[in-house]
């Protein structure tokens, strides 16, 4: 079964900082971009970082520089890294699967991990 | 950055009736990288169409998509009560991905 399960989730005084990690099984990990996309409550999507198979990375204005994506192939393992959290950081974070076959989309989500910053 | 933005807010329906969802870009997007997703509360999002106008698979085919450049459309011929949910479109372009704010389908 193809599925992705994400942790590290949990709360955070502002300024401090997470590591969040997403388990991949089911499928070849290292063939397929990742991504992880965000959802405050109550709120809509919002993409976060994206890593592709040759390791480049990609980030919104609103974390680069905070945030860090890396993945370890050997252990079908993608991971966030986030420093200097900021209450607008409160959400639940979904890593997600990239694919370009036979489109281009998110195809496979986690279940999602909740991250929330606070004093 | 290309910013979606997605019309209306909330549609109230009845099961069986049709579902027309607007997704406007404020610059052109290629069809290939155009997706729309669907959520229902507590679950995360679910691929429906990719390419702007292919359904992913497992996905009905009263679920279509169309549109280009600007412009797209998430259509649901016969809404099913599980049809009931939030609709977001979403985009790639220029190494960075936006989303839509989100419609929210509701029954009547």
């Amino acid at each position: 079964e193809v599925q992705l399960v994400e942790s590290g989730g949990g709360l955070v005084q502002p300024g401090g900082s997470l590591r969040l990690s997403c388990a991949a099984s089911g499928f070849t990990f290292s063939s397929y971009d990742m991504h992880w996309v965000r959802q405050a409550t109550g709120k809509g999507l919002e993409w976060v970082s994206a890593i592709g198979t040759a390791g480049d990375t990609y980030y919104p204005g609103s974390v680069k520089g905070r945030f860090t994506i890396s993945r370890e192939n050997a252990k079908n393992s993608l991971y966030l890294q986030m420093n200097s959290l900021r209450a607008g950081d409160t959400a639940v974070y979904y890593c997600a699967r990239f694919t370009a076959t036979p489109g281009y989309g998110m195809d496979v989500w986690g279940q999602g991990t909740t991250v929330t910053v606070s004093s | 950055e290309i910013v979606l933005t997605q019309s209306p807010g909330t549609l109230s329906l009845s099961p069986g009736e049709r579902a027309t969802l607007s997704c406007r870009a404020s610059q052109s997007v290629s069809s290939s990288y155009l997706a729309w997703y669907q959520q229902k509360p507590g679950q995360a999002p679910r691929l429906l169409i990719y390419g702007a106008s292919s359904r992913a698979t497992g996905i009905p085919d009263r679920f279509s998509g169309s549109g280009s450049g600007t412009d797209f459309t998430l259509t649901i011929s016969r809404l099913e009560p599980e049809d009931f949910a939030v609709y977001y479109c979403q985009q790639y372009g220029s190494s960075q991905y936006t989303f839509g704010q989100g419609t929210k389908l509701e029954i009547k």
